[in-house]
């Protein structure tokens, strides 16, 4: 299976900051298709996780551009700007290149 | 708006099944697969599987073939998930997810293993 490691495990960031989140699999995410299949999502506390950004770079309906990912390969950022306290919670990288899918280990944001 | 309805909490015993419902609106249930992801505070989020909601086809993570099995009923556009023998280690979130980016989540199922 391929491995999704997030780091860090947990981020401390001031309201109005910017921070981001490392996401490195184990093996090239890039589809036979073109395609790479790495998704960004955030579950806030108690809730289901959201998408946020869906084939690297691309956000989803309502996402605020804030939000931005970047990468390729086996290497992606999620960056998050102007902090705002509806940010925080848990981030998890997801790929749906190589079956089965799997995700990240997550990356708690807090405030500082 | 898209929604997925899922059943409410179950607290069951070892060795026995529980079955999870998880009903869709807002959309034609028909034209996207539903997937399955378990959540624990152990091993994080684990992907089970997804059902072909046309079809009625399946396709499962090898670590939940045996323990979960997909199933759909069309006329009421609800998927079911059906895990068997269960064990503590069963214990855990489940969620079901439209298609195969989990663009949208129901709200989860907790299952609780326990005698």
């Amino acid at each position: 299976d391929v491995v999704m490691t997030q780091t860090p495990v947990s981020l401390s960031v001031s309201l109005g900051g910017q921070t981001s989140i490392s996401c490195r699999s184990s093996q090239s995410l890039v589809h036979s298709d073109g395609n790479t299949y790495l998704y960004w999502y955030l579950q806030k506390p108690g809730q289901s996780p959201q998408l946020l950004i869906y084939k690297v770079s691309n956000r989803f309906s309502g996402v605020p551009d804030r939000f931005s990912g970047s990468g390729s390969g086996t290497d992606f950022t999620l960056k998050i700007s102007r902090v705002e306290p509806e940010d925080l919670g848990v981030y998890y990288c997801y790929q749906g290149t190589h079956y089965p899918w799997t995700f990240g280990g997550g990356t708690k944001l807090e405030l500082k | 708006q898209v929604q997925l309805q899922q059943s409410g909490t179950e607290l069951v015993k070892p060795a026995s099944s529980v079955k999870i419902s998880c009903k869709a609106s807002g959309y034609t249930f028909t034209s996207y697969y539903i997937s399955w992801i378990k959540q624990t505070t152990g091993q994080g989020l684990e992907y089970i599987g997804y059902i072909n909601t046309g079809s009625g086809g399946t396709n499962y993570n090898e670590k939940f073939k045996g323990k979960a099995t997909l199933t759909v009923d069309k006329s009421s556009s609800t998927a079911f998930m059906q895990l068997s023998s269960l064990t503590p280690d069963d214990s855990a979130v489940y969620y079901c997810a439209r298609g195969r980016t989990f663009a949208y989540w129901g709200q989860g199922t907790l299952v609780t293993v326990s005698s």
